[in-house]
């Protein structure tokens, strides 16, 4: 079983509807982050969170809401979809017991829409 | 605040050739270092990160960096090329002294691998 699994893989929706995207680990990170991969962009960081009650705004958090229901879930909603936040998404945990920790990712949500 | 520059949104070789992906980093002070890959439909998986310890750093698959403070570079290397190899690669940084680990990437680059 994968330590970040994200549901769904796959989602066409349209315009103007609520939409949330699930995350859970089973690797016992504190830490969770969303982010946003567009073509020639790389990875955009939407929202991150430090632990149950410790949510942050990132770069490009417009639009978006995270919600952290427990240390290894975190979702993240569009509270009304429009067509530029076509992308794929994807969720990512990382240990805060030392340094300079990479970050653990899961295998990403494709995200359209109409 | 810090930035990652990948020099090269598409790169092409052929099996067996030197790979070299170019990595340059803006900080006020050297940070951490990540090379990602991803394959298709599939997540981004660490290749190798440098946390000043040694400079020359090694990763999985036979792929290598090295951290140049006076070029502020963290270019990723293999020598020779697998048709395997073909992917997407990003290159990361995070800032010494945060609390968070946040990671900024590069644009990324695509490696296409030619029989």
């Amino acid at each position: 079983d994968a330590d970040v699994t994200q549901t769904p893989r796959n989602r066409i929706t349209k315009t103007g509807k609520r939409i949330m995207l699930e995350c859970s680990q089973t690797k016992g990170h504190d830490r969770m982050y969303w982010y946003r991969q567009d073509p020639g962009l790389g990875l955009r960081l939407i929202y991150y969170s430090f632990d149950v009650k410790d949510i942050n705004k990132g770069e490009i958090s417009d639009g978006y809401s995270v919600s952290r229901q427990a240390q290894a879930k975190f979702s993240l909603s569009l509270e009304s979809a429009i067509p530029n936040q076509t992308a794929l998404y994807f969720c990512a945990t990382s240990d805060q017991t030392a340094v300079g920790q990479p970050q653990h990712f899961g295998d990403g949500t494709r995200l359209s829409i109409l | 605040a810090q930035s990652v520059t990948q020099l090269g949104s598409h790169v092409s070789v052929s099996e067996g050739a030197l790979v070299l992906l170019r990595c340059n980093y803006s900080s006020s002070v050297p940070p951490y270092l990540f090379w990602y890959v991803q394959y298709p439909n599939q997540g981004l998986q660490l290749l190798l990160k440098y946390t000043s310890a040694a400079t020359l750093v090694k990763g999985i698959n036979g792929f290598e960096a090295e951290f140049k403070k006076s070029e502020t570079s963290f270019h990723l290397t293999k020598p020779s090329a697998h048709m395997s190899d073909a992917a997407e690669y990003f290159c990361a940084v995070s800032a010494k002294g945060t609390s968070y680990g946040k990671l900024t990437f590069g644009q990324g680059t695509i490696l296409t691998v030619h029989p």
